[in-house]
């Protein structure tokens, strides 16, 4: 079992620019939540996807989106990126309603 | 709105020692779950130990333990005979229940960043 992985391991923008960062999720796992851990902080919850729906989501704007797909992975987009969009993005998978286990996560800088 | 603070941004401890980390959090909920994470410099959030708020009985994994005192809203996390490969940075956090709509909320504290000195 390979776990829960995500790509790229890290990435280099420009403001303005948009990225897309994926995520696949643990064996049996259906549920996937996508967080942002700025440096010196805890992550911070932006969204959760389930049933290939965005069932909730944290205090972020629309310019973070995201999809789940039939296999359950799922894709973080965000667009116009500002440089303060600069930080790791952790995923995580569960079962539906169940704890999470986490990747390894994307570097993001924003230039 | 639930609330998680670790006042204490960094400890260091004897290899060998005890130590202890502090957090503390804030819910008008009466049930709830409480973590302890640790993400070492590969940056993979490790669970390290899992708390219910309806058991009294503190979680322990093996020289991992929790002294959870609900009434303070209190949950410290007790590493006992500290290793090398246990600095890392270490998260509370806390979950909600389910709601009905099947939702929770997961808040994490800002983290407490554990040195072990040789």
């Amino acid at each position: 079992d390979a776990g829960v992985t995500q790509s790229p391991t890290h990435l280099i923008k420009t403001r303005g620019q948009q990225v897309t960062l994926r995520c696949s999720p643990k064996s049996g796992h259906d549920t996937v939540s996508w967080y942002q851990q700025a440096l010196g902080q805890g992550p911070q919850f932006i969204f959760q996807y389930y049933e290939e729906e965005e069932r909730q989501r944290g205090n972020f704007p629309d310019r973070f989106s995201g999809h789940q797909f039939p296999n359950y992975s799922s894709e973080l987009n965000v667009n116009a990126l500002l440089l303060g969009d600069s930080a790791l993005y952790l995923c995580a998978s569960s079962p539906q309603g169940g704890f999470p286990y986490f990747g390894p996560g994307t570097r993001l800088l924003v230039l | 709105a639930q609330t998680v603070t670790q006042s204490q941004p960094e400890m260091s401890v004897q290899e060998a020692e005890t130590v202890t980390l502090s957090c503390t959090y804030d819910t008008s909920e009466s049930d709830y779950y409480l973590f302890w994470y640790k993400q070492p410099p590969s940056r993979q959030m490790i669970l390290v130990i899992r708390q219910e708020a309806y058991k009294q009985q503190n979680a322990t994994e093996n020289r991992f333990s929790v002294n959870f005192q609900k009434a303070a809203k209190s949950f410290s996390l007790k590493i006992s005979d500290s290793q090398l490969g246990d600095a890392a940075m270490y998260f509370c956090a806390y979950r909600s229940i389910l709601s009905t709509s099947g939702t929770y909320k997961y808040i994490f504290g800002t983290g407490t960043r554990l040195k072990v000195l040789a």
